[in-house]
């Protein structure tokens, strides 16, 4: 089964939209970590954000903000005022406690922002 | 450049072939992954070291890949009797962790393709 589910499979925004990414995942550990990544065409994952299990509040960083939902297992990411250059593959990642240390990415987002 | 850096950046090589992938990880830290990507998918785990100690493998690592950290520094990946099915990119990624699951940092990737 697949433990993250990212079901949107390409997303076109224009310019200075905002834009949310959704992410399911599927856990039974009480303790886990979630993770959003960039993969910019040049190919190389970029780390974004990180939200534990044990973590309730939802942040904003800059442009970035995130909604981590217990109740839905949802982790979504929202991106305010999308920029040309936020076109991307954007992957949600889960780890789990009781796994290891392994990733279990989804299937991945493509973002295209048109100017 | 102090990030994870993987030689080479493209090989290609035929059926039947033994290739070697290297990557240097992020000095300071202890823990390196191996993943292997294909197009449209997100990446998928192979295998993980703490330090010189290869304490995780994915089923999707067959016996014909073999992956080593000598000296806890940098990794090598062997594929023996090379299949087009190998196809792939092949990300490594490294972090630093004693406790928790902290962020991987990714390489830019080694893409094979076996003809």
């Amino acid at each position: 089964a697949q433990k993250v589910t990212q079901a949107q499979t390409e997303i076109s925004v224009v310019e200075k939209e905002d834009v949310t990414l959704d992410c399911v995942y599927e856990t039974r550990d009480t303790t886990y970590y979630l993770f959003w990544y960039k993969q910019p065409p040049s190919g190389e994952l970029v780390f974004l954000i990180r939200r534990n299990s044990f973590d309730e509040q939802n942040e904003i960083s800059g442009r970035y903000s995130w909604n981590f939902q217990k109740s839905t297992s949802s982790f979504n990411f929202t991106i305010t005022a999308s920029q040309v250059v936020d076109s991307a593959v954007y992957f949600c990642a889960l780890s789990e406690r009781g796994t290891g240390n392994q990733f279990y990415f989804g299937t991945g987002t493509s973002l295209t922002v048109i100017p | 450049d102090t990030g994870v850096s993987q030689d080479p950046r493209h090989k290609i090589t035929k059926r039947g072939q033994n290739v070697t992938f290297r990557c240097d990880p992020i000095s300071e830290h202890n823990r390196l992954y191996w993943y292997r990507q294909t197009l449209g998918q997100g990446p998928e785990f192979l295998t993980y070291f703490q330090n010189e100690a290869q304490l995780e493998k994915s089923r999707l690592l067959s016996d014909r890949f073999s992956a080593e950290r000598p000296k806890g520094s940098f990794s090598t990946l062997e594929i023996q009797r090379t299949e087009q099915g190998d196809s792939a990119m092949y990300l490594c990624a490294s972090s630093f962790s004693e406790q928790g699951h902290n962020e991987q940092f990714f390489g830019p990737g080694t893409r094979l393709t076996v003809l």
